[in-house]
């Protein structure tokens, strides 16, 4: 089946530090997300980003469908951005496939 | 986009009970989903809640003990029959507008626990 894997695992920054998220996919994706799940465990879609660059804010996510990897860029954390970010591929509108995701402390 | 309503927001229930979680959309979907997340752990598809007719389950999931209903485009609800301490987990409900639109959104959670 189709596997999502993340990294790196953890990661703790000082607020206004910058930081890059990985996600490498086995299987083709019709579609990738990112997510950030907060610490009290809501779901809030960041991307939606299947191939190219794309921006919001301050998160600037870059997939390369070919090599089935994909990147999200945190520039100038502030520590509300503590959080887990997760990584999620659909194959064909068959619901989505999760990372475990990257857990961020952003501390001041 | 889409908002997804689903309640309860949380829940204790004993050993052996059943508990139902609805979620709501405030327009019509193609496609909605249900997953669970234990603690530390990413979520983990459970079904497709088909508009009229069964769900169709992933591996580990039957719909014995997660059964589902989505009667309308709007509406669909998980059960979790039988409830044991190893159900205790957060359920999510999403959905995929279809159409041109392929992102999904994700309801606020139901997180249960069972004692």
């Amino acid at each position: 089946g189709q596997q999502v894997q993340q990294s790196p695992a953890s990661l703790v920054l000082q607020e206004g530090e910058n930081a890059e998220l990985q996600c490498n996919f086995s299987s083709t994706a019709t579609q990738l997300q990112w997510f950030y799940q907060s610490p009290g465990g809501s779901l809030v879609s960041l991307l939606s980003n299947p191939s190219g660059t794309k921006h919001t804010g301050r998160l600037t996510s870059t997939t390369v469908t070919k090599e089935r990897r994909s990147s999200l860029h945190i520039s100038s954390s502030q520590t509300t951005d503590s959080g887990t970010y997760l990584c999620a591929i659909e194959n064909y509108a068959q619901g989505l496939t999760f990372g475990l995701g990257t857990r961020v402390s952003v501390f001041p | 986009s889409v908002l997804l309503y689903q309640k309860p927001n949380r829940d204790i229930c004993q050993s052996g009970t059943s508990l139902k979680i609805q979620c709501v959309a405030d327009s019509q979907v193609v496609s909605m989903f249900w997953y669970q997340q234990f603690q530390e752990q990413s979520l983990m598809l459970m079904a497709t809640a088909n508009e009229g007719s069964e769900a169709t389950y992933e591996s580990g999931f039957t719909k014995d003990k997660f059964p589902i209903s989505r009667p309308n485009l709007t509406f669909s609800t998980l059960t979790v029959n039988n409830a044991r301490p190893g159900d205790s987990s957060i359920y999510f409900c999403s959905s995929r507008k279809g159409q041109g639109d392929s992102d999904y959104t994700f309801g606020s959670g139901t997180r249960l626990l069972v004692i």
